[in-house]
């Protein structure tokens, strides 16, 4: 059973819709990861939140919206997509963001495939 | 440049065949770290390895070894006695200080193994 659980697993909207991915991890981590992974590209780093605090924006589009209302939970917020933006939307968590070199594992839920029709 | 490069994009071997994944990575970093993950068809990524630039020693677990060299700037992992539900997609991984972060990964493009009975 995975530590990071995410919901929905699959998700179809239209380009008009409003919709959110939720995440939540059992692990008792610090920090928390939106990737994206699309056919045509390599797995993507969207956004890192830290204690609640989000310490990394990788030049995602505003339609991508995320809210990390405490360590446990992690959201996606969808709106007025793009159907390139179709992929699967992977969730992570580590036990923390730093910049040392103490790296961690990070470990990713089963993902949310999305597609925007 | 930090870099990935799983060069086999998809590997197809019958039951029982040993198998390498090959994984080449580019770093201007001394210290960085190294990750092996599995993602099945369901989606979810599972980590397998993590392995730190200090650590060159080889790793066993069970039918999966993994060889570190830094003289070729490589991370080879090998399944012995492959098995039908090894059929998954193998990422090799990077981070590091160059890479944004120790908790920052850089993934490969994916090898697809694809074990037949």
């Amino acid at each position: 059973e995975t530590g990071v659980t995410q919901t929905p697993r699959h998700l179809v909207m239209g380009m008009t819709n409003k919709k959110s991915l939720k995440c939540e991890q059992h692990l008792g981590h610090n920090a928390m990861y939106w990737y994206k992974q699309s056919a045509k590209k390599p797995l993507e780093l969207m956004f890192v939140y830290s204690l609640e605090e989000r310490v990394e924006n990788n030049s995602v589009p505003s339609r991508f919206s995320p809210e990390c209302p405490n360590s446990s939970h992690l959201f996606l917020h969808l709106h007025t997509l793009q159907p390139e933006d179709s992929a699967l939307y992977l969730c992570a968590s580590s036990q923390d963001w730093d910049q040392g070199i103490t790296g961690n594992t990070i470990y990713f839920g089963e993902g949310s495939w999305l597609t925007v029709v | 440049a930090q870099k990935v490069t799983q060069a086999q994009t998809e590997i197809s071997v019958v039951e029982k065949e040993d198998v390498t994944l090959d994984c080449v990575y580019e770093t201007r970093d001394t210290t960085y770290y190294l990750f092996w993950y599995k993602q099945p068809p369901s989606g979810e990524l599972v980590f397998l390895i993590r392995r730190n630039s200090f650590d060159e020693q080889n790793e066993i677990s069970g039918r999966y070894s993994w060889n570190f060299q830094k003289s070729t700037s490589s991370f080879n992992f090998t399944i012995t006695a492959s098995q039908v539900v090894d059929s998954a997609v193998y990422f090799c991984a990077l981070s590091g200080l160059f890479s944004g972060g120790y908790n920052k990964l850089i993934f490969g493009a994916g090898t697809r193994l694809a074990v037949h009975p």
